[in-house]
């Protein structure tokens, strides 16, 4: 069975903090990984990933992807409250149209 | 804004009506989606439209029904559900089923049944 694992499932930190978000996977066919920010209602897409070893960045987020281990990670530097959220992993198989499997998510909580 | 609609964003409704959600994008892309947002659980996907054909349907309950009348408006008749159905439900789109991974939400009906 397909499965994508995220940890922690919650995390608290304050204001310029550094955190590093986990998302393991076991599923077969694998194609790419894709990150989600859900604030309020709508996940919106943050990173794609589908080669290891190569870091994706986005001002002060960042993501790698390592193929033989089955994991990524998303590292967010010097932590504001507006990236208090929910982030969400997601894979997508090769076989498989369209779809995405996801994981539960970290909820994330940046106190000022 | 993601160009991804969705309306209502709050339905309650009771076990016996019949309702309709609706979902509409403005991105030129060719593949919709329906998933399931309960508290604790991942995304559950719960039907693919690829070019306006149904591609998948994660065994989901026949009280839901999708129609997809063309690539950019999406519709899940909702009747007789129960109160489990209770959820966020969110739509999605991406360029096409195949090489489109990415997938753009819009911002959810909020479903509650009594």
């Amino acid at each position: 069975e397909d499965k994508v694992v995220q940890s922690p499932l919650s995390l608290v930190v304050h204001e310029g903090d550094t955190v590093t978000l986990n998302c393991s996977y076991e599923v077969t066919n694998f194609r790419s990984l894709l990150w989600y920010k859900q604030e309020k209602k709508a996940p919106t897409f943050l990173f794609m990933l589908t080669s290891s070893g190569i870091e994706k960045k986005s001002g002060r987020l960042s993501s790698i992807l390592d193929k033989k281990e089955l994991f990524s990670i998303l590292n967010i530097t010097a932590t504001q409250t507006g990236d208090s959220a929910v982030y969400l992993c997601a894979v997508a198989r090769g076989s498989t149209l369209g779809r995405l499997y996801f994981g539960r998510g970290t909820q994330l909580t940046v106190w000022p | 804004e993601t160009g991804v609609t969705q309306t209502p964003r709050h339905l309650v409704m009771g076990m016996t009506n019949k309702k309709s959600l609706k979902c509409e994008q403005h991105l030129g892309h060719n593949a919709m989606y329906w998933y399931k947002q309960s508290a604790k659980k991942p995304l559950e996907l719960m039907f693919v439209y690829n070019f306006k054909e149904q591609t998948e349907n994660n065994s989901v309950p026949s009280r839901f029904s999708p129609e997809c009348p063309n690539s950019s408006h999406l519709f899940l008749h909702l009747h007789t559900l129960q109160p489990e159905d209770s959820a966020l439900y969110l739509c999605a789109s991406s360029q096409d089923g195949v090489l489109g991974n990415i997938q753009y939400f819009g911002a959810g009906t909020r479903l509650s049944v009594l």
